[in-house]
């Protein structure tokens, strides 16, 4: 079945440092790719998305590319602040129902 | 303004007891889901609600009974609840399969 693995957290940053969070994933066809971030005691949003291979989806700094040869979708931000700091999670769309699968969540830490 | 809300926003209620979760949209989507957040962040899809089909995640528990009034409204019924059913339900609509899932601010269950 379809399924998305996300690096194990929690990833503790200081300030402006880079940030990688890897996603691969695994599932037949074309998947659609999602990243959502989940802010303390708050729902999921929409973070940034693609729905084909080399496309780039981007948001508030936030980047990440499909790569369908490496069946990956890493999150990456040139300059992380404190209000960063959530749980992110990566998440493929594909087959009857329309139904998200979620990769297990990355917390994200970043100190003044 | 909201577009997908859930209420209540906390439960606790004893072992045993049947009770229920509403989930309301204002968008318009076609699709509702249901969504099981552990304690470990992981998050999991229950079930699919699109124009009357209803797509049910197979390691539900049939404890579970999702109920459908009406394309705007997708309410979540729980019989017998057990310890284990302690999580964060989240309530999500799309259009298709190219757009993305709103989700509700999550439903934080607690089985005493």
């Amino acid at each position: 079945g379809d399924s998305v693995t996300q690096m194990e957290g929690p990833v503790t940053l200081s300030e402006e440092a880079f940030l990688t969070i890897n996603c691969t994933y695994t599932a037949t066809g074309y998947p659609s790719l999602f990243w959502y971030v989940q802010y303390p005691g708050e729902g999921l949003q929409l973070l940034l998305k693609a729905t084909k291979a080399d496309d780039k989806g981007s948001n508030k700094g936030f980047e990440a590319t499909y790569r369908k040869e490496t069946t990956s979708f890493h999150l990456e931000k040139g300059s992380v602040q404190v209000s960063d700091s959530a749980v992110y999670f990566c998440a493929l769309r594909k087959g009857a129902g329309n139904m998200l699968t979620f990769g297990g969540g990355t917390r994200l830490m970043v100190k003044p | 303004d909201t577009a997908v809300s859930q209420t209540p926003k906390y439960l606790v209620t004893q072992m045993g007891n049947d009770k229920s979760i509403k989930c309301e949209q204002n968008l318009g989507h076609d699709t509702m889901y249901w969504y099981k957040q552990d304690s470990k962040k992981f998050l999991k899809i229950m079930f699919s609600y699109n124009n009357k089909e209803l797509i049910i995640n197979e390691t539900v528990p049939n404890r579970f009974s999702p109920k459908s009034p009406d394309k705007a409204h997708l309410n979540l019924h729980i019989n017998s609840l057990e310890l284990g059913d302690s999580a964060v339900y989240f309530c999500a609509s799309s259009q298709d399969r190219n757009t993305e899932a709103f989700f509700g601010q999550g439903t934080r269950l607690t089985v005493v």
